[in-house]
């Protein structure tokens, strides 16, 4: 299985001020159609995830442009421009170029 | 609409077995791999189990090989985690999850198990 790790674990951070969070995959992640699955899923308390990111840097319908994508092959970045209160909560990176997806250990993002 | 409604969740004696099921509508089940997903009360998400779309491969986190079995029905659109051996930290919320790309991440609400005496 794909092993997926993030970092930071925890991220405190001020309102209004950028955050980024990485994650690296034990492998590639190229897809042999040439694309790369990564994604990036929020979580906010008593709620199940939902996606964010999908392919490394799209974003998914309704999310704001205040969150990107970024990366390539084993190293993605996930960043928010200016961080919200609602930002809050946990994130966390997904492959499903190998079978079976696998995540990341998660993010822990909290205002100061 | 996309749905996954998962059921079978409950307070279970240590030891005891449990059988979770998840109900999918609003999509194509049968060509779409799928996962279990669970979290114990403030912690994080912890990979469960995966079955392919045609139920043809399973895999297991190490937590759960040999206690759990994860199985589909394609002609019902439902899917299932027998657990068995059931042991204090397997309590969690447990979610049933299309994990597919290049977007096709659905979540149900879940469904939570207590292992108590």
């Amino acid at each position: 299985d794909i092993v997926m790790t993030q970092t930071p674990l925890s991220s405190p951070v001020t309102l209004g001020q950028p955050a980024s969070i990485s994650c690296s995959s034990s492998q590639s992640l190229v897809h042999s159609d040439g694309n790369t699955y990564l994604s990036w899923l929020h979580q906010r308390p008593g709620q199940p995830p939902r996606l964010l990111i999908y392919k490394i840097s799209s974003r998914f319908s309704g999310v704001p442009d205040r969150f990107s994508g970024s990366g390539a092959g084993t190293d993605f970045t996930l960043k928010i421009s200016r961080v919200e209160a609602e930002d809050v909560g946990l994130y966390y990176c997904l492959q499903a170029s190998q079978f079976p997806y696998t995540f990341g250990q998660g993010t822990k993002l909290e205002i100061k | 609409e996309v749905q996954l409604v998962e059921s079978g969740g409950g307070l279970v004696q240590p030891g005891g077995s449990l059988r979770l099921s998840c109900a999918a509508s609003g999509f194509t089940f049968s060509t779409y791999a799928m996962h279990w997903v669970r979290q114990a009360p403030g912690e994080r998400l912890e990979y469960v189990s995966a079955i392919t779309s045609s139920g043809s491969s399973t895999c297991y986190a190490d937590s759960v090989k040999g206690r759990f079995t994860i199985s589909r029905d394609n002609s019902k659109n439902t899917l299932y985690l027998q657990m068995g051996s059931l042991r204090a930290e397997d309590t969690a919320v447990y979610y049933c999850a299309s994990l597919n790309r290049p977007f096709y991440i659905y979540w149900g609400q879940g469904t939570l198990v207590t292992v108590s005496s």
